[in-house]
């Protein structure tokens, strides 16, 4: 399997400028999550998804920051308009989830952002 | 709010010695626990992951999970330099499929 793949690898950008990140989960798994992760806030998750339902997005930071998953093998997250302090590497994570969760997640090699 | 706790290090051990990593949670109701390793600039990797109380091996890794005392550990033996890393302890639990992370142990293994 290809694994989790994310796109762009990395992102410099202006302030005020939209951003687009996007993520292919492993085929077959059906929960999605976006992570943030900086040095002082650690990993930080943002939003999740089951079943290309969104769960739980109380890890949103504000309302410049969406998040869509349009089908299994496809999910954004957009950022509109960046700020400085988004500036972070951002994770794309599936997993197989049963009933209760708890199951591994496999995380893609994900997107560093600097927003200038 | 569910909290994981782990010290941030870093921790520094000579080749061939163990290492041992640890973390508390604060939500009892919590089920699953995960150790993951993340070198620099790339993306965590499980490593182990654990669920009953007691120890787990796996080669030269062993979880230990005390619910408890509402902590989990990771013991690396004979440690080696391509352990070097940060490990990221994490907990899920209750009805959803959340990990909450630790902000991670920075690990040196010196030659």
């Amino acid at each position: 399997d290809a694994g989790v793949i994310q796109s762009p690898r990395h992102e410099v950008t202006e302030m005020g400028q939209e951003v687009t990140l996007r993520c292919k989960p492993i085929s077959g798994h059906n929960s999605l999550f976006w992570y943030r992760q900086t040095m002082m806030r650690g990993l930080e998750l943002l939003i999740y998804f089951n079943n290309n339902v969104p769960i739980d997005d109380s890890g949103m930071p504000e309302d410049r920051f969406s998040a869509k998953m349009p089908n299994a093998s496809f999910s954004t997250l957009k950022i509109q308009p960046s700020e400085p302090r988004d500036s972070a590497v951002y994770f794309c994570a599936s997993s197989f989830e049963v009933a209760g969760g708890g199951e591994t997640q496999y995380f893609g090699p994900g997107t560093r952002l600097l927003v200038l | 709010q569910k909290e994981v706790e782990q010290n941030s290090g870093p921790l520094s051990v000579p080749e061939g010695a163990i290492a041992s990593l640890n973390c508390t949670y604060s939500d009892r109701v919590s089920q699953s626990f995960f150790w993951y390793r993340q070198y620099s600039g790339k993306s965590p990797e499980l490593i182990m992951s654990i669920y009953s109380n007691g120890d787990k091996e796996d080669g030269r890794f062993t979880a230990q999970l005390n619910k408890a005392s509402q902590y989990v550990s990771l013991l690396i033996r004979d440690s080696q330099p391509s352990d070097s890393a940060t490990y990221l302890c994490a907990v899920s639990g209750g009805s959803n499929y959340k990990l909450t992370f630790g902000k991670g142990t920075l690990l040196t293994v010196n030659p």
